[in-house]
């Protein structure tokens, strides 16, 4: 079974800083897919960032870079000069490369951006 | 493109009662998932379709809940009768194939309170 653990329940940074959000995850699989999503008040889901494991470039998105270590089993989410909409639950997921397999979830780590 | 739709976006029921959620998924996706999420956990998957076919409910407690899709777009979660702890939100997701890493595409949920 995956399973897969955000360490830090929650977190705050000031506007225009850096944060860092930790996950890990642990599988027997050599070949998947991990992603960062963003969940604000709203309750909608949005993709932050997406990451194949067979891809040794870590994946960025404008603010948003990941620090990938497979060996590790680590994929960690920073957030660059914080904005006050970044402020949201954020959800580590981890997704097998097969056909039929569901995204398994961590448990989310609340992010508070200080004005 | 329309995203996910759900409805009701709040439900509040007694227990004992049954409820029933409604989803309709991105058109054209074949997968379609749903998710429990309780208070301060992230999501757990409940059942995932291929089209109209079962991929896995393994996690479905399939003594009070049942889903169906018939013709392979709108879904439909029931709980009946439903208890104290299944008050959560509920997220339907779908996506295009369930292989290949792509990303999911989530609705706003729908809140259910179980007095």
């Amino acid at each position: 079974a995956q399973t897969v653990t955000q360490s830090q329940p929650e977190m705050s940074v000031q506007e225009a800083e850096t944060v860092t959000l930790s996950c890990t995850y642990d599988t027997s699989e050599s070949n998947y897919y991990l992603f960062w999503y963003k969940q604000p008040p709203s309750r909608q889901m949005i993709l932050v960032i997406r990451q194949e494991a067979y891809k040794q470039q870590n994946a960025t998105e404008n603010r948003f870079s990941v620090n990938f270590q497979k060996a590790a089993k680590s994929f960690s989410l920073k957030i660059s000069d914080s904005q006050l909409g970044d402020t949201a639950m954020y959800f580590c997921a981890f997704m097998k490369h097969s056909a039929g397999n569901q995204f398994y979830f961590g448990t989310g780590t609340s992010l508070t951006v200080i004005p | 493109e329309a995203g996910v739709a759900q409805s009701p976006r709040y439900k509040i029921i007694e227990k004992r009662q049954s409820v029933a959620f409604w989803c309709n998924p991105i058109s054209g996706h074949a997968t379609l998932y749903w998710y429990q999420q309780i208070l301060g956990q992230g999501p757990k998957l409940l059942i995932q379709f291929q089209n109209n076919g079962v991929v896995d409910d393994s996690q479905l407690p399939k003594d009070r809940f049942s889903a169906e899709r018939l013709k392979g777009v709108d879904s439909t979660l029931k709980i009946q009768p439903a208890k104290l702890e299944d008050s959560a939100v509920y997220l339907c997701a779908s996506n295009l194939r369930a292989q290949s890493g792509e990303k999911l595409f989530f609705g706003s949920g729908t809140q259910l309170s179980v007095l």
